[in-house]
């Protein structure tokens, strides 16, 4: 079956710093990568949503300064959480498709703590 | 109010036992419908599309009810490894992004 891999799967690290999370499809092209968090006990929250070699959509509430999104090839996006604080700390997850017809599959997470 | 809605349980069943999770969700604009399960700290993993006619996949079957907008997950004889969040999740039509329930927690106790 379709393989999404995340990388890395645990960052800690201080305040301030900048984290970047990669997410890649590993057999399949995809067209269409999502990036989402999950705060603990809460529902995954779609941050946005990427289609490659265009800018990202992000929903309501996420700052597209702080979140940078990537999606330069049909295998890999990158997040990039700039600066990151405390309050950032959650489970984020990458989620890529092929055509829209296509289930999406996600990556294995990335847990971030900062300190 | 939220794309959809579930019960965060926990269910606490035996081995064996028949346990049912129901899902609703709040835009009749909804097109496609999905269980995926969580296990703890984990990524979530597709564990069947819902069809319109109601679908089955070995211990597992799913009902969608378009008129009353809601979405169902039977699991029959628990196993112990069912042990999981379960999520609703649906997608607008013509929407990229899915929305997820907040889950329901099920531990099946030997």
């Amino acid at each position: 079956g379709a393989v999404v891999s995340q990388h890395p799967s645990r960052v800690i690290c201080k305040s301030g710093t900048s984290v970047k999370i990669e997410c890649r499809s590993l057999d399949f092209q995809a067209t269409t990568m999502f990036w989402y968090r999950q705060f603990p006990k809460q529902s995954l929250m779609l941050m946005a949503t990427s289609n490659e070699g265009s800018k990202a959509t992000y929903e309501q509430g996420v700052e597209k300064d702080k979140f940078l999104i990537n999606h330069a090839s049909l295998t890999l996006s990158t997040l990039t959480v700039t600066s990151a604080h405390p309050e950032d700390s959650s489970f984020y997850i990458c989620s890529a498709r092929g055509t829209e017809n296509q289930p999406q599959h996600f990556g294995d997470g990335t847990r971030l703590s900062i300190l | 109010r939220k794309e959809v809605e579930q019960d965060p349980g926990p269910f606490n069943v035996p081995e064996g036992a028949t346990v049912a999770f129901n899902c609703t969700y709040s835009n009749s604009a909804s097109q496609s419908f999905f269980w995926y399960r969580q296990d703890c700290r984990k990524e979530p993993k597709l564990l069947m599309s819902v069809y319109s006619s109601g679908n089955e996949d070995g211990r597992f079957t799913a009902q969608l009810n378009r008129a009353s907008q809601y979405i169902s997950l039977l699991i029959r004889d628990s196993k112990l490894s069912d042990s999981a969040t379960y999520l609703c999740v649906v997608r607008l039509t013509g929407a990229n992004n899915l929305f997820f329930g907040t889950g329901t927690r099920l531990t099946v106790i030997p």
